[in-house]
């Protein structure tokens, strides 16, 4: 167990719709990161959050869009879904907001979105 | 564009067979370099790293993973894999210069047969 949780474990939805993805990082933690895993393009990078502030972005659709709350939870809204939005979504967090201290992140265990 | 490569998208061994992943980056600054495993239906965890000093790293399990520099490479071994190394490996890499991700390759799933 990593310490970090995502809900829901898996999401089916339409084409059009909108969706919620939910993480808790591991207690301590400030930094919170959002993957996209899918078959063709692998670990993709989407965007960070430190200590509530958007840190870092990266191969992240304007249809998607995330946040951080006060007590470091994170949620990343991903919107007007295509049926190429289907992926493993992971969440991750680390202490600090750099990866200067131990470069680690700490994985959940994803959250698996099917858009039909 | 900055980017790591994994050339080997799946694997097959036989247990005690000697593994060697290969993981190149594209990325002419000061790099960090990583590995992290994902056991099936597991979270991602991390193998191993490098941030400086010996090349050669050692990990958890029996892996270590050599960097060369001039070749870009952090190629992942283990002389003897057994059956419970059946997992998906990946290779990231944390670039320096104001960059503040960690970009990861697209994996390399090993299957290990007894």
């Amino acid at each position: 167990d990593s310490g970090v949780t995502q809900t829901p474990k898996h999401l089916i939805t339409a084409t059009g719709q909108r969706v919620t993805l939910r993480c808790s990082p591991r207690s301590g933690d400030l930094s919170v990161y959002w993957y996209q895993q899918s078959l063709d393009q692998g670990l993709q990078f989407l965007i960070q959050y430190y200590n509530g502030e958007e840190r870092a972005k990266g191969n992240i659709l304007e249809r998607f869009s995330a946040q951080q709350f006060p007590d470091l939870h994170s949620e990343l809204n991903l919107s007007s879904l295509e049926l190429g939005d289907s992926a493993l979504y992971f969440c991750a967090s680390s202490v600090g907001g750099d990866f200067t201290n131990t470069g680690e992140l700490f994985f959940g265990e994803g959250s698996r979105l099917t858009v039909l | 564009a900055q980017s790591v490569s994994q050339h080997n998208h799946h694997v097959i061994l036989s247990e005690a067979a000697s593994l060697e992943l290969g993981c190149n980056y594209s990325y002419g600054g000061t790099v960090n370099l990583f590995w992290y495993v994902q056991y099936p239906g597991q979270h991602l965890q991390l193998l191993l790293k490098y941030f400086s000093g010996d090349p050669l790293v050692k990990g958890i399990k029996g892996f270590e993973a050599e960097f060369i520099k001039s070749k870009f490479s952090f190629n992942l071994r283990k002389p003897s894999v057994q059956w419970s190394d059946t997992a998906e490996y990946f290779c990231a890499a944390l670039l320096s210069g104001g960059y503040n991700k960690l970009i990861f390759g697209a994996g390399t799933r090993l299957a290990v047969h007894p």
